[in-house]
């Protein structure tokens, strides 16, 4: 069974630009969970899905992030426009049901510059 | 105040070490704790999981919580180079909406051969 992917792996962007991060989650799992780790920081929570619905996205920092999970499958998280301290580690997760373990992806590393 | 403390080490040790591991949290509504290990350049995997006070052995791993004075702690027996990793507290609450995960930073842990 493959895992939790996340593409691209890397990404080095110029403060302004538009990424856009992919996640792909186990297949049947119906929560995806974002989160991200900042240099010298802890991972922290961005939000989480159920399906293609919104179930909590508290932890977005602000209106550049968004978010989406057309037809429950795949995730999209862009970051639009880019600025400095958008720079860390952005983890993808995802567990079949809300209260089961999550399943980590190996995370994309984007450095905005 | 951070929600979740956790020394970022390094903490180097000999082969055959026991090594100790441990979290402080201040929230009292959290109900579950995790211990994820994490390699360089992969995502968090999950090691050990628990929901109550006391004791969990898995191997050569063993997580002690310690509600009362919200302490957690993960130790591991016989310790190998393969052990080395970032070793990352996670825990959270049965209350709220999400099942979101509050991380430590991580203690980076190498094992001497």
């Amino acid at each position: 069974e493959a895992g939790v992917t996340q593409f691209p792996s890397h990404s080095v962007i110029e403060k302004g630009q538009t990424v856009t991060l992919r996640c792909d989650p186990i297949s049947g799992h119906d929560n995806l969970y974002w989160y991200r780790r900042v240099m010298g920081k802890e991972i922290k929570f961005l939000l989480h899905f159920v399906k293609e619905s919104k179930q909590d996205e508290s932890g977005m920092p602000n209106n550049r992030f968004l978010a989406e999970r057309t037809g429950g499958t795949y995730s999209t998280l862009k970051v639009q426009p880019a600025e400095l301290e958008d720079s860390g580690v952005y983890f993808c997760a995802s567990s079949q049901d809300q209260w089961e373990t999550q399943y980590f992806g190996p995370g994309t590393r984007l450095l905005v510059l | 105040q951070k929600e979740v403390e956790q020394d970022p080490g390094p903490l180097s040790v000999p082969e055959g070490a026991i090594v100790s591991l441990n979290c402080t949290y201040s929230n009292s509504a959290f109900q579950y704790f995790m211990w994820y290990r994490q390699y360089s350049r992969k995502g968090p995997e999950l090691l050990m999981y628990t929901y109550s006070s006391g004791n969990k052995e898995d191997g050569r791993f063993t997580a002690q919580v310690d509600k009362s004075s919200k302490y957690i702690s993960l130790f591991i027996r016989d310790s190998q180079p393969s052990d080395s990793a970032t070793y990352l507290c996670a825990m959270g609450d049965l209350e709220g909406a999400t099942n979101k995960l509050i991380f430590g930073t991580g203690t980076l842990l190498a094992v001497q051969p």
